[in-house]
């Protein structure tokens, strides 16, 4: 256990149905990032936050998808119009970056067990 | 081409084998990621390095900046390291997302 939650795990849904998932970061990691993982394949990244602020969106991320951090804690990955092309591990990470007085620097990413989406 | 490129895709060894697995690389970077995913799709991160090379147990992992290339090894190799590994290019600290490849099944037979 990384201390990095995503609910649910696994995810059925029906072509065109609309999909929610959550992550919760490790509590003090400051960037939370959301990657698509299909068969055989490395992660792909998807796109990132530093705190409540998404800095970067992948092209993969089309318009059916949009992430959140509304709180700079917990986010959310939703896609809508679901397509069979979307089935695929989705993972987050989280990681610490920066320093300050008294926080450690630390950019390894820690990653969440993913949730499987299979769209029918 | 692929940003980052690694070799074999499939490895089966037997158990107590020396494992070497590589991962190339083709533009810069700040640090290399080696992640390990078991069945089921958990990652775990073994090393980050930009350098030299580090170790933890059996796992020693090396890098060679000029050559743009990585190496994962496991001594003693056991069934239990069987998984699929996956290193990852990571760059800058305003950029946040990693590269990966497209990873290596390893499977060490008892």
């Amino acid at each position: 256990d990384t201390g990095v939650s995503q609910n649910p795990r696994h995810k059925i849904t029906k072509r065109g149905q609309n999909v929610t998932f959550r992550c919760d970061p490790i509590s003090e990691h400051n960037r939370l990032y959301w990657y698509r993982q299909t068969l055989g394949q490395g992660p792909e990244f998807l796109t990132y936050f530093q705190n409540e602020a998404q800095l970067e969106k992948s092209r993969l991320l089309s318009d059916r998808f949009s992430a959140e951090r509304p709180k700079g804690s917990f986010s959310t990955l939703e896609i809508q119009r679901t397509e069979q092309g979307d089935s695929a591990m989705y993972l987050c990470a989280s990681s610490l970056v920066g320093s300050g007085e008294g926080r450690k620097r630390e950019y390894a990413q820690f990653f969440g067990p993913g949730t499987r989406l299979t769209v029918l | 081409k692929n940003e980052v490129e690694q070799s074999p895709q499939n490895l089966t060894a037997q158990e107590g084998e020396f494992i070497t697995i590589n991962c190339s690389y083709s533009v810069g970077i700040s640090a290399l990621h080696w992640l390990q995913q078991h069945p089921g799709g958990g990652i775990v991160s073994l090393f980050m390095l930009s350098s030299g090379k580090k170790k933890h147990g059996r796992l020693i992992a090396t890098i060679n900046i000029q050559e743009k290339h990585s190496s994962l090894h496991i001594t003693a190799s056991h069934p239990r390291d069987s998984a699929v590994y996956i290193c990852g290019r990571w760059w800058g600290t305003s950029y946040g997302k990693l590269t990966f490849g497209q990873g290596t099944i390893l499977t060490v037979h008892p």
